[in-house]
């Protein structure tokens, strides 16, 4: 089992339409949980990052995170073309020295 | 303040020969960690670095390794390079690499292209 996973897509939303971008993870200790935005051949940007349970929100983004469940999402209301990149899911591991590891990304398109 | 910066942006070498990737942090930030991003594996954590010591290491050969300065500026080596080594490597920095809220800042990367 890897441990952060992510659907690689390409997941399509049509322009102004939502897009959830779903992240799972498999240390249950994990504290922290970051969302970042990486454009085709540039680097990754952060967008978000959560550390308890329930709903962040900044402006049309929302990241969503269920301990519980080792889940943690994220929401793009009014999607837009600019909006297209990979987006990747990373979790700062429990224990000393807390390493980050990132899923693999989930390849976003929104279509005009 | 300035971003992460990694010299140079892009190199082509051949197979068997060695090389040095520099990343200077954000001014303040004293953890750096490097990354290696292909597109079969995703983004796969070589090794950090934390007042010139290395605190945490990926699953990779002996042919990479780093080093950190005292002005936090990171230096990372691979020798003897593989046809597989091609590319982009990420340097990222935090302040201190362990507190609960720290968030790494990448960046531009250097694209290795081995031939």
């Amino acid at each position: 089992q890897k441990e952060v996973e992510q659907n690689s897509g390409p997941l399509s939303v049509p322009e102004g339409a939502i897009a959830s971008l779903n992240c799972t993870y498999s240390d249950r200790g994990s504290q922290s949980f970051f969302w970042y935005r990486q454009y085709s051949g540039k680097s990754p940007e952060l967008i978000m990052s959560i550390y308890s349970n329930g709903d962040k929100e900044d402006g049309r983004f929302t990241a969503q995170l269920n301990k519980a469940s080792q889940y943690v999402s994220l929401l793009i209301r009014d999607s837009q073309p600019s909006d297209s990149a990979t987006y990747l899911c990373a979790v700062r591991n429990s224990g000393g020295y807390q390493k980050v590891t990132f899923g693999t990304g989930t390849k976003l398109q929104v279509i005009p | 303040k300035a971003g992460v910066t990694q010299t140079p942006r892009y190199l082509i070498k051949t197979r068997g020969q060695q090389v040095t990737l520099s990343c200077s942090p954000i001014s303040g930030h004293r953890s750096v960690s490097w990354y290696q991003q292909t597109p079969g594996q995703g983004l796969q954590f070589l090794f950090e670095y934390f007042s010139e010591t290395q605190r945490n290491k990926g699953n990779f050969p002996g042919r990479f390794s780093g080093r950190q300065f005292s002005n936090s500026r990171s230096e990372m080596n691979v020798s003897t390079l593989e046809l597989g080594d091609s590319a982009l490597y990420l340097c990222a920095s935090s302040l201190r690499g362990g507190g609960l809220q720290e968030t790494q800042y990448f960046g531009p990367g250097t694209r290795l292209l081995v031939l």
